[in-house]
């Protein structure tokens, strides 16, 4: 079974409009945390924002915020406002507590386009 | 600004002739990562170092080597490049052990392209 999910290959959004990103993920360990990553066509990895399982609060950076439902397994980005620049390959990520080297597992991507 | 540097940004190597990719950095973090990404998927880790400890990942071809000679530098040999190994490897790096809400941060990553 796929550790982390994102059911949305691409999307296109309006500038200035606010995008949701969908994640789920599955794991039987009581402590794990998210991550989303943004990759432009550059190349670099992003880090945006992160999520312990044993955050009570969604977390926020900026424009970004995790929407955190810990009985759905699910860990949606919402990038608010859009910029030509958000243009750009989305990851979900996952570390488990149990994985040795604090290693990462990735979803597939959510390409997003934003259209002036 | 403390960072992770890989070099080179782009790699052209012939088909069989082995081929090195470097990261190094700044950042004295105890744990090195190795990714291998294809266009439009997501990364695939190859290995990691955990100070001098080697962890392969099961599905990693013994083509692939990897060097760490000390905490800044790491490296990626390629033994025998075949046409399926274009893609961009990726460097990243993190603190280890009580790091968890941590990220891993990345270098800008070597584009390897066999002829």
């Amino acid at each position: 079974a796929q550790k982390i999910t994102q059911t949305q290959p691409g999307m296109f959004v309006q500038e200035k409009e606010a995008v949701t990103l969908d994640c789920t993920y599955d794991t039987s360990d009581q402590s794990y945390g998210l991550f989303w990553y943004k990759q432009p066509s550059s190349g670099e990895m992003i880090f945006l924002i992160y999520q312990g399982s044993y955050d009570e609060q969604n977390a926020t950076e900026g424009r970004y915020s995790l929407n955190f439902q810990k009985a759905r397994k699910s860990a949606n980005l919402v990038i608010s406002a859009s910029q030509l620049g958000d243009s750009a390959m989305y990851f979900c990520a996952m570390r488990e507590g149990h994985a040795a080297g604090n290693k990462l597992t990735f979803g597939g991507g959510t390409r997003v386009l934003v259209k002036p | 600004d403390a960072m992770v540097i890989q070099n080179p940004r782009y790699q052209v190597t012939q088909f069989g002739k082995p081929v090195t990719l470097s990261c190094s950095q700044t950042l004295n973090h105890n744990v090195m990562y190795w990714y291998q990404q294809k266009s439009s998927q997501a990364p695939k880790l190859l290995f990691h170092y955990y100070d001098k400890d080697f962890n392969n990942e099961a599905d990693t071809p013994d083509n692939f080597q990897s060097r760490r000679p000390n905490t800044s530098f790491c490296f990626l040999d390629i033994r025998s490049p075949g046409l399926g190994d274009a893609a961009m490897y990726l460097c990243a790096t993190s603190a280890g052990q009580g790091a968890f809400g941590q990220p891993q941060h990345f270098g800008d990553g070597t584009r390897l392209s066999i002829l």
